[in-house]
């Protein structure tokens, strides 16, 4: 079982790059969160797809895009990279879709990218 | 909006010893999940609470949500090696949807 897989594992960009972090999971399932995680700080949702075909901002959108490819794919651009967003980055899924008022369903994450910019 | 605060920020305790580490919210709590985290790795989820009063148990570790929904409770019994890593509680919020707030997390180190 693969569950949330996410490439690459370690990544190291100069200012000003673009990059695309990637995640799939293979649990059908149908909601994907991208998170980073930062000192002291916790986990910040950046974007969520909560089914197929939708996406919408989270608490840190601010640089990121997202592109919900198919159910299985959902993956993190960073146009113009910036030293602040040196973090490391968390893809999540979760069986839950916005067809649930709230949910029960946990969310399930990947290893993690860690991301340097210089 | 909610706001996580876990307690302590950092553990350090010997084998075999109890621990409780906490969590409170800012708001009432909808849904919370507690998670581990091993150096370096993913998160691994432990167990979810919804009902003011609920307690889960896994292994050596229970979790408790209090009666009031604003703060919830991890505690290891009898602590190994294994248990260590950084734990961390994350809220699910008010309004429709999966989205979660973490608090902080807690670094437990376990001394054999």
């Amino acid at each position: 079982n693969a569950g949330v897989t996410q490439t690459p594992k370690f990544q190291v960009l100069k200012t000003g790059q673009s990059m695309t972090l990637q995640c799939a999971q293979d649990m059908n399932h149908n909601s994907m969160y991208w998170y980073r995680q930062d000192p002291g700080m916790g986990l910040r949702l950046i974007y969520y797809s909560a089914s197929e075909g939708t996406t919408d901002k989270g608490e840190v959108p601010n640089g990121y895009n997202v592109s919900r490819l198919n159910k299985r794919e959902f993956s993190l651009r960073l146009e113009s990279a910036a030293p602040s967003q040196t973090s490391v980055y968390f893809c999540a899924s979760s069986l839950w879709d916005s067809g649930y008022a709230m949910s029960n369903q946990p969310q399930h994450f990947g290893d993690g990218t860690r991301l340097s910019i210089l | 909006s909610q706001e996580l605060e876990q307690s302590p920020q950092s553990l350090i305790v010997q084998e075999g010893k109890n621990l409780t580490i906490n969590c409170t919210s800012s708001k009432t709590l909808y849904g919370l999940y507690w998670y581990k985290q091993k150096y370096g790795e993913g998160l691994i989820f432990l167990m979810m609470l919804q009902k003011g009063g609920e307690e889960k148990s896994h292994e050596k570790i229970t979790a408790k949500l209090d009666e009031k929904k604003q703060q919830s409770s991890l505690h290891i019994t009898a602590s190994q090696p294994s248990h260590a890593g950084i734990y961390l509680c994350g809220a699910l919020g008010g309004n429709a949807g999966n989205m979660l707030t973490f608090g902080g997390g807690t670094r437990l180190m376990v001394k054999p």
